[in-house]
């Protein structure tokens, strides 16, 4: 079955340590996107990546990095420095960065305490 | 990027048609408009995408006048499973290469 994993599903952190999420696709999409949600909001882009060894800043990228070393990966690190961090985090990809249809993954529940 | 606005609520019953309306009044010539749907802890799932007029697909229609300021996703005959969060997103991916924008959407609420 092609499709988007991330894991883990639920992931706790003590405040200050680093965490990275897993994102991987077999979907053989070029783009990749990560965005993060807070109860009750919308969804806000942290970072995206239009192709491989390539990615842009998002809206709310302080605090957060990424790398994209291959095509199915795209993990997100989650630094100390991000002020509130606690978060359902979602990673997403689609064909190209000019489709509207993306596809995205089950999410991870990052929860900093 | 266009500014979408839509209803933060809706409640229905099992059996009616629903139409959800997002108003874009600033849309730009080369915009799109795309809706999402998703579930309570689960990521968002494409619906449909339009330009102009209609569309239609095994989910669901989607209505655009022509002066494209608004646009109204018509989910015909909802049942309980339709409970969901809907987005109304408006964007150029393809000139302006910008991504994709989700607000708050729609929370409808479908009861028996």
């Amino acid at each position: 079955d092609g499709g988007i994993t991330q894991s883990p599903k639920y992931l706790f952190r003590k405040e200050g340590q680093n965490v990275t999420l897993s994102c991987e696709q077999n979907l053989n999409h070029d783009a990749m996107y990560w965005y993060r949600q807070d109860p009750g909001q919308g969804l806000r882009l942290i970072y995206y990546s239009q192709i491989v060894n390539d990615f842009q800043k998002g809206d709310i990228a302080e605090g957060y990095s990424v790398s994209r070393e291959k095509k199915e990966s795209f993990p997100l690190t989650v630094t100390s420095a991000q002020k509130n961090p606690t978060a359902f985090y979602l990673c997403a990809s689609s064909r190209t960065h000019k489709s509207y249809e993306q596809y995205f993954g089950p999410g991870t529940r990052l929860t900093v305490t | 990027l266009a500014k979408t606005t839509q209803p933060i609520s809706m409640d229905s019953y099992e059996g009616q048609e629903v139409n959800i309306t997002c108003s874009h009044n600033n849309i730009a010539t080369n915009d799109y408009i795309t809706w999402y749907q998703q579930f309570p802890s689960q990521g968002p799932r494409f619906i449909i995408q339009g330009y102009k007029t209609k569309v239609t697909n095994e989910v669901a229609s989607l209505f655009i006048p022509a002066d494209r300021k608004s646009s109204t996703l018509s989910l015909p005959r909802v049942s309980l499973s339709d409970t969901a969060v809907y987005y109304c997103l408006v964007g150029d991916l393809v000139q302006a290469g910008t991504a994709l924008i989700f607000g708050k959407g729609t929370t409808l609420s479908v009861s028996s």
